[in-house]
């Protein structure tokens, strides 16, 4: 089955930019969603379809897909970015959706 | 306010079977597709089972083809997730999620519920 890799761990001071990898063979050939989940609430969708943000969701937070390698990028990061992060596919496949593995995100 | 309440969660053990709920409101849930979602305690996020907006084509994980069945009732707002032959590693927060786009399957999840802790133990 299709196997989606990320950093566990990523950390990052207050106000800088943060980058959250997420990597997978030709994932460019697929349209890579992100959500955010903070201890004891559930996941919120935070990018669809690679770039699109769902109302709501500020304009400091992006994403790309380029190659093997899709990109949550989190800009002027803030105390309350500090959560776990997941990318996910459609794996066709295996007619089934995938999540990576998540990264802890620490705001410093 | 579109909310997913999820119920039926509880402890099981081993063999045994649960029937998870899912309660839709604040859209129309016949025009979405829905899933539901696990988290065993401290891992990731992890797809179990997924059924299509109107009639419903339904599809699992392999961890738990065979074993669940996914079902809908479009009347009544409502998700359900039968869940048989239950073990130690079902052992997690389920759920519902929907999906982001009307009329069509994505699994891409714009709304979540808060989930229902399913623990098999003996």
């Amino acid at each position: 089955s299709y196997v989606l890799t990320q950093p566990p761990s990523v950390s990052v001071a207050p106000g800088m930019t943060a980058r959250i990898t997420c990597g997978g063979d030709n994932l460019r050939s697929k349209n890579v969603h992100w959500y955010q989940q903070k201890p004891g609430q559930a996941p919120v969708l935070l990018i669809y379809y690679d770039s699109d943000r769902p109302s709501g969701i500020p304009e400091r937070l992006s994403g790309s897909n380029s190659g093997n390698t899709a990109t949550l990028t989190i800009s002027r990061v803030e105390a309350g970015d500090d959560a776990d992060y997941y990318c996910q596919v459609w794996d066709s496949g295996s007619d089934q959706p995938v999540f990576g593995g998540g990264t802890k995100l620490t705001v410093l | 306010e579109v909310q997913l309440v999820e119920s039926g969660g509880g402890l099981v053990q081993p063999g045994g079977s649960l029937r998870l709920s899912c309660t839709a409101s604040g859209f129309t849930f016949s025009n979405y597709a829905m899933s539901w979602v696990r988290q065993a305690p401290g891992k990731g996020l992890e797809w179990v089972s997924g059924v299509s907006f109107g009639v419903g084509s339904t599809y699992y994980a392999d961890s738990v083809k065979g074993r669940f069945t996914i079902s809908r009732d479009n009347s009544n707002d409502m998700l359900y997730l039968q869940m048989n032959s239950l073990s130690a590693e079902d052992t997690a927060i389920y759920y519902c999620a929907k999906d982001f786009r009307v009329g069509a399957i994505t699994f891409a999840f714009d709304v979540w519920g808060q989930g229902t802790v399913v623990t098999v133990s003996s």
